[in-house]
């Protein structure tokens, strides 16, 4: 089964631009979940679709959204980006197994904001 | 706002030794927990789950969970070099994962 996949891998922006991050989840996976992670702040959680629905959101501002087609890929949109956006972006996709969840990750999107 | 903590380390182990990562949470409702290893540069991969209080092996890795105290450790034995990585544990409570920020463990040849 091919895993979480994640593109671009690479980004370059400048500040002010916005930028659109791609995931497509683990075959059969409903939930997509999205993180910024950086080296002072760990995970951040940014927000979980299900069946084209947000479920979740975490604290971040409205400059950060999202979507899930009914293909279950999931995008983000950053838009109006500052410094303080460069991170790495990563998408989970959750399973179900025996009753129990398991969110595994993509590759990762590293953005750079100049 | 729930919590999962972890010592960020670094932790220092040498080679063939048992490293041992511990991870307490706030909710105690929670009824799923994650280890994670990450590996610098790379993305966050599952290495074991837990659900129920007790021990679980999976190789050289053991999870221990005890829910009354709000604790769940992650034992490695006959550490590798290729163990260096940073742990992340995480704690799943209805549809979110909350994750600690990590500690970091370098095994020493």
């Amino acid at each position: 089964k091919a895993g979480v996949t994640q593109t671009p891998r690479y980004l370059i922006k400048t500040r002010g631009q916005q930028v659109t991050l791609s995931c497509s989840p683990i075959s059969g996976h409903r939930s997509v979940s999205w993180y910024q992670q950086t080296p002072g702040q760990g995970l951040q959680f940014l927000f979980e679709y299900f069946s084209e629905t947000q479920r979740n959101k975490g604290n971040f501002p409205g400059r950060f959204s999202g979507r899930q087609f009914s293909n279950s890929r999931s995008e983000m949109n950053v838009s109006t980006l500052e410094l303080g956006d460069s991170a790495l972006y990563l998408c989970a996709s959750t399973s179900r197994t025996g009753g129990f969840n398991e969110q595994f990750f993509g590759p990762g999107t590293r953005l750079t904001v100049l | 706002q729930k919590e999962v903590e972890q010592n960020s380390g670094p932790l220092s182990v040498p080679e063939g030794a048992i490293a041992s990562l511990n991870c307490t949470y706030s909710d105690r409702g929670s009824q799923s927990f994650f280890w994670y290893r990450q590996y610098s540069g790379k993305s966050p991969e599952l290495i074991m789950s837990i659900y129920s209080n007790g021990d679980k092996e999976d190789g050289r890795f053991t999870a221990q969970l005890n829910k009354a105290s709000q604790y769940v450790s992650l034992l490695i034995r006959d550490s590798q070099p290729s163990d260096s990585a940073t742990y992340l544990c995480a704690v799943k409570d209805g549809n979110q994962f909350y994750f600690g920020t990590g500690t970091s463990l370098t095994v020493i040849p």
